[in-house]
């Protein structure tokens, strides 16, 4: 059991590059999230997923597209990188049962976008 | 505006002793809140997690307390060891969003030899 793992680990971009961040997660949980991580800042929601074929808006969404097509799998995409996407990019899943649901986060991936 | 307040901003301690974090949330309508350790480099890992009916929950040496009326929360750890230098996250989740999940910005502690 893995829980949550994302590749890369770190990436180096040229500013107008495209990238996909993978997400995976084998314990079946419904619920997928994006969020990064900044200096001085609280994680903020990108993207979210409550089931396979499912994607929504969070805090932060522009400049970011998702794709779950297999529930396992939760993608986020940079169309054309700029430099305020670098960043720790964390992935976490969920299952909602209940009150007492938490997130399982991944190890994080490093973006630096020159 | 949902928000949640951390404080200290960051503490040092010495290894052994005993340190309180706080937290302060405007979250409404409550649903749960949870502490989280991150570790340099690391994703943040669940300590523990408290309903609004729950007053105190204990994981090892870190004790959580919650107070709904005054929307405070603190994480209590005891005896400290030099592994418990960490990033600690406040999280307040609002009932019936699942985009409504509000991090704090957390607290760095150094635990010192």
């Amino acid at each position: 059991n893995a829980g949550v793992t994302q590749t890369p680990k770190f990436r180096v971009l040229k500013t107008g590059q495209s990238m996909t961040l993978l997400c995976a997660q084998d314990m079946n949980h419904e619920y997928m999230y994006w969020y990064r991580q900044d200096p001085g800042m609280g994680l903020r929601l990108i993207h979210y997923s409550v089931g396979e074929g499912t994607t929504a808006k969070g805090e932060v969404p522009d400049g970011y597209n998702v794709s779950r097509l297999k529930k396992q799998n939760f993608l986020l995409g940079l169309e054309s990188a700029a430099p305020s996407q670098t960043s720790v990019y964390f992935c976490a899943s969920t299952q909602k049962t209940g009150l007492l649901e938490t997130q399982y986060f991944g190890p994080g991936t490093r973006l630096l976008v020159l | 505006k949902n928000q949640v307040e951390q404080s200290p901003q960051s503490l040092i301690i010495l290894e052994g002793k005993n340190c309180t974090l706080q937290c302060n949330y405007t979250v409404s309508p409550f649903s749960n809140l949870r502490w989280y350790k991150q570790d340099t480099g690391r994703g943040p890992v669940s300590l523990t997690i408290m309903t609004f009916s729950e007053n105190t929950k204990s994981n090892g040496r870190y004790t959580a307390t919650l107070d709904a009326d005054t929307k405070q929360s603190s994480l209590h750890i005891t005896a400290s060891q030099l592994s418990d230098s960490a990033s600690y996250i406040c999280v307040v989740s609002a009932g019936n969003r699942d985009d409504k999940i509000i991090f704090g910005k957390g607290t760095r502690l150094h635990i010192l030899p």
